[in-house]
């Protein structure tokens, strides 16, 4: 199946940074989305992003498809902003949404 | 659009009873649902694909004898985890979508602890 990494695993920032968390995948996809798990586990979709560049905010995300990458940035970052970033995507050739590993995102005031 | 409610939201259950799983998507019919796991400090795993009117595919390694996935209507799927152990304990979350091209959606999840 595909496989879907992402980088850094971890991240540690104070408030008011500005990061960027990357996510590479191994097969062509016609899907692919970012989430954010909160701590009481709810999946918030961030972006459905196949490809091209979207904002929403202090967030945006841009996705390569012919380089098979995708990168979410987060700008101002509040503590607010923490928990776990997930990227998942649908390959062309399995049709099910895989995710990749996360980035635990920790936001110190 | 395309809301999907899961309940309950926690369950704690005794070793070897059984619990059943609710996922309903709320503004939209979804012929088709999935089931993931999620163990503590890990990624989210598919158990199965649930297809409403016929049986559900399971992906490998996940029992289907364990894990009973119904789709009976095109806005329920359930999963029951029977004779359910402590090592069944896990957050389970659903996810359907509204159309192809459209995103994901996913249930708020049930954390289910096993005693």
């Amino acid at each position: 199946g595909i496989q879907v990494e992402q980088s850094p695993p971890d991240l540690i920032l104070q408030e008011g940074a500005n990061s960027t968390l990357r996510c590479n995948f191994s097969d062509s996809v016609n899907n692919l989305q970012w989430f954010h798990q909160n701590p009481w586990g709810q999946l918030i979709n961030l972006f459905y992003i196949p490809s091209g560049t979207k904002q929403n905010g202090r967030l945006s995300a841009t996705t390569v498809a012919t380089e098979r990458y995708s990168l979410l940035y987060i700008s101002s970052s509040q503590t607010t902003d923490s928990g776990v970033y997930f990227c998942a995507v649908v390959s062309t050739s399995y049709g099910k949404l895989t995710f990749g590993q996360g980035t635990i995102l920790t936001v110190h005031p | 659009g395309a809301v999907v409610s899961q309940h309950p939201s926690w369950v704690i259950c005794k070793s070897g009873t059984s619990v059943k799983i609710e996922c309903r998507s709320l503004d939209f019919q979804a012929t088709t649902m999935f089931w993931y796991r999620q163990f503590p400090k890990q990624s989210l795993m598919l158990m199965a694909t649930s297809n409403e009117g016929s049986k559900a595919t399971y992906e490998q390694g996940v029992e289907k004898d364990k894990f009973l996935i119904n789709h009976a209507s095109l806005t329920l799927s359930t999963l029951t985890v029977t004779s359910a152990h402590p090592e069944d304990s896990s957050f389970y979350i659903c996810s359907a979508t509204l159309r192809a091209g459209y995103g994901y959606t996913f249930g708020s999840g049930t954390r289910l602890t096993v005693v």
